[in-house]
C-alpha cells in the first residue's frame, strides 16, 4: 500500500507569512508524529497524535506552531509568522499503534524562510 | 532535546570494509532503533533492539545494545557504495512513552 505522504515537498516563504504543511499517514495507522530536522542535525520531536486522545504538544518550540489531525487521519502542521530559524525539513511519521515500534516516515517538507 | 549522541559524526571508508557507528543515550529505554536517511529526506527503519536484547542481526547489519553503558553500536559489514547515507539511532524514553528521541547521526560515505 501507499506510504506516508507529505505536501508540499518544498516550500519557500517570506518571513512573517503563515505556512501549512500536510501529512497523509498510512491508512489505518493510529499514531502520527511530527519531527523537525535542521540542516545536518538529528530529528527534533514536535507533536504526537494517538487516536482520539489529546495530542502531546510537548515538543512544539513556540506558540506559533500548531497542528491538527482531522478524522484521525490527515494532519496539518501550521507555522504562523514564520521566522528564518523555522527553516528546516519537517518530517511526519505514523505507526499502527503508539507502542514504540517502527515508525514509517514520509519524505518530508523542506521549508525555507527568506 | 537530543538524547542520543552518535560517534563518529562522519565516517569515510572503502567499499568492502566494515563500518561501525556508536550511539550513547542518557535515560532508561524500552528499545533502541536505527534508521537510515538518504539525502536529508525520509528515514527508513533498519532494525529495532529491545532493552532485554544484547545483539541482533539483519542481513549485513549487526546491532549491539549495552544497557549498563547506555550505548549501542551498528555494524555494517562488507559495505557498498549504496550504503552511503546518514544513520541515526533513536530511543524511546520510558518517561516520554511514545515519541522517539534521535541522535545527531553519523554521515557514512562508502567510496567505490
Amino acid at each position: 500500500g501507499a506510504g506516508v505522504s507529505q505536501s508540499p515537498s518544498n516550500k519557500v516563504t517570506e518571513k512573517g507569512k503563515d505556512v501549512e504543511l500536510r501529512c497523509d499517514p498510512i491508512s489505518g495507522h493510529t499514531a502520527l508524529y511530527w519531527y523537525r530536522q535542521s540542516l545536518g542535525q538529528g530529528l527534533e520531536f514536535l507533536i504526537y497524535f494517538q487516536g482520539n486522545s489529546a495530542p502531546d504538544k510537548s515538543g512544539l518550540p513556540s506558540d506559533r506552531f500548531s497542528a491538527e489531525r482531522t478524522g484521525g487521519s490527515v494532519s496539518t502542521l501550521t507555522i504562523q509568522r514564520t521566522q528564518q530559524e523555522d527553516s528546516a525539513v519537517y518530517l511526519c511519521a505514523s505507526t499502527p499503534w503508539a507502542n514504540n515500534n517502527e515508525q514509517f516516515f514520509g519524505p518530508g517538507t523542506r521549508l525555507t524562510v527568506l | 532535546s537530543q538524547q542520543g549522541e552518535e560517534d563518529p559524526q562522519a565516517l569515510s571508508i572503502q567499499e568492502g570494509e566494515n563500518a561501525t557507528m556508536n550511539c550513547s543515550y542518557k535515560t532508561s529505554i524500552n528499545n533502541l532503533q536505527w534508521y537510515r536517511q538518504n539525502s536529508g529526506r525520509g528515514l527508513v527503519h533498519l532494525i529495532l533492539i529491545r532493552s532485554n536484547e544484547r545483539e541482533k542481526h539483519s542481513g549485513r547489519l549487526r546491532v549491539t545494545l549495552d544497557t549498563s553503558k547506555k550505548s549501542s553500536s551498528l555494524l555494517i559489514t562488507a559495505s557498498r557504495a549504496a550504503d552511503t547515507a546518514s544513520y541515526f539511532c533513536a530511543t524511546d524514553d520510558n518517561n516520554a512513552g511514545n515519541m522517539l528521541t534521535f541522535g545527531g547521526g553519523t554521515r557514512l560515505m562508502v567510496k567505490p
